[in-house]
């Protein structure tokens, strides 16, 4: 069975502080993993790829894959009020697949200022 | 990242009217269109996956009767709910998906209310 599991949320984190996304997912034949950022009444806007095991920076994020745990996080480092939003873990299971990416249910994330 | 364009961005409509939605892939050819549908505070939720020049797959419990979709171009792929009811008020969200890339981008989205 295809699934992306994500906590439901709401994460709070100070302003400053590092905020953790974590997203398991349930089919090993997953190629790919993308985190999506989605504010309030707006469509989902790609943060992030990761394609090997380990850790891939850019600027204030940091993802982070474990494809023997099938465990795939997003570190948010010094966390702003405006990265508030609800954040997407997504699988892509590859080209053989009808529907490439399976979306997980979504992690909100409140920075308090 | 792609560039891709919904029209309208915001629509109400009275109930038993039918609207259209239009999606635009601006800077790569969509083999692949994906539609979506998002109530509010809710996880997004594949309503169909299209093929340029194909039928379109539903998904279960929607219905390809209500929800039309044209695919007839790499650029643009369009959505119609026919015979609109205020329960299809809900943000509904495109995402074209070609061969050269792995990625997954989506529309800006259009809001639908339904009167």
């Amino acid at each position: 069975q295809k699934e992306v599991e994500q906590n439901s949320g709401p994460l709070s984190v100070p302003e400053g502080a590092i905020a953790s996304l974590n997203c398991t997912y349930s089919d090993r034949v997953s190629q790919s993993f993308f985190w999506y950022r989605q504010y309030s009444g707006k469509s989902p806007e790609l943060i992030m790829s990761i394609y090997s095991n380990g850790d891939k920076e850019d600027g204030r994020f940091t993802a982070q894959l474990n494809k023997a745990s099938q465990y795939v996080s997003l570190l948010i480092r010094d966390s702003q009020p405006s990265d508030s939003a609800t954040y997407l873990c997504a699988v892509n299971l590859g080209r053989n697949y009808g529907q490439n990416f399976v979306f997980g249910p979504g992690t909100r994330l409140s920075v308090l200022p | 990242g792609a560039v891709v364009s919904q029209h309208p961005s915001r629509v109400i409509c009275k109930s038993g009217t039918s609207v259209k939605i239009e999606c635009r892939s601006l800077d790569f050819q969509a083999t692949t269109m994906f539609w979506y549908r998002q109530f509010p505070k809710k996880s997004l939720m594949l309503m169909a996956t299209s093929n340029e020049g194909s039928k379109a797959t539903y998904e279960q419990g929607v219905e390809k009767d209500k929800f039309l979709i044209n695919h007839a171009s790499l650029t643009l792929s369009t959505l119609t709910v026919t015979s609109a009811h205020p329960e299809d008020s809900s943000f509904y969200i495109c995402s074209p998906s070609g061969m050269s890339t792995d990625t997954q981008y989506f529309g800006p989205g259009t809001r639908l209310t339904v009167l």
